[in-house]
């Protein structure tokens, strides 16, 4: 089964603007989770979807949402982007409870 | 909220020697993880171990989820071990959804 995958891989955008970030689950994996992770922060959950509902939410501004499709591919958007948006975003799929698996990632600098 | 604290934050090594990481947990969790983050970022899956142990060539890992600890052990480490592991849990008892809680992770350095 090929693994998950994440795009764009790297992106720089100015403050201010809007980005889109795309993550595609492994096969049959219904729930899709993001995460940042950040120098000073480490690793933070953003939000889970499952079957196309955010079912769990962490503790970010509501400039950050997301959504999923009917083919659990997912996508998170960020608004107005700041400085401090700067980060690795990773997104995770899991069949059922199990484990987690990660993709890539999609770097993102804010200039 | 659940409190994940891993020890050491850095460990350098020479090739060939063991280590012990350490993962901490501050309530009950129903999922643990251990991963190796590549240097392009990547989480690598390790292991999948909420309890007991299992092995994987020169990793195994340990779970005592009574006691709320993890450990991680490499033996005869190589320089491709290099990078950071992180623990990460789940707690018991969440209605839906999942959250994944990491620790500060261990720097690993092994040289030649």
């Amino acid at each position: 089964k090929a693994g998950v995958t994440q795009t764009p891989r790297y992106l720089i955008k100015t403050r201010g603007q809007q980005v889109t970030l795309s993550c595609s689950p492994i096969s049959g994996h219904r729930s899709v989770s993001w995460y940042q992770q950040t120098p000073g922060q480490g690793l933070q959950f953003l939000f889970e979807y499952f079957s196309e509902t955010q079912r769990n939410k962490g503790n970010f501004p509501g400039r950050f949402s997301g959504r999923q499709f009917s083919n659990s591919r997912s996508e998170m958007n960020v608004s107005t982007l700041e400085l401090g948006d700067s980060a690795l975003y990773l997104c995770a799929s899991r069949w059922d409870a199990y484990e987690q698996y990660f993709g890539p990632g999609t770097r993102l600098t804010v200039t | 909220g659940i409190q994940v604290e891993q020890s050491p934050p850095d460990l350098i090594l020479q090739e060939g020697a063991n280590s012990t990481l350490r993962c901490n947990f501050s309530d009950s969790v129903n999922n643990l993880q251990w991963f190796h983050q590549n240097p392009w970022g990547q989480l690598i899956n390790l292991f999948y171990i909420p309890s007991g142990t299992k092995q994987n060539g020169r990793l195994s890992a340990t779970t005592v989820a009574t006691e709320r600890y993890s450990l991680l052990y490499i033996s005869s480490s190589q320089t491709t071990d290099s990078g950071v592991y992180f623990c990460a849990v789940e707690r018991t008892g969440r209605q839906a959804g999942t959250a994944l809680i990491f620790g500060k992770g261990t720097t690993l350095s092994v040289s030649s």
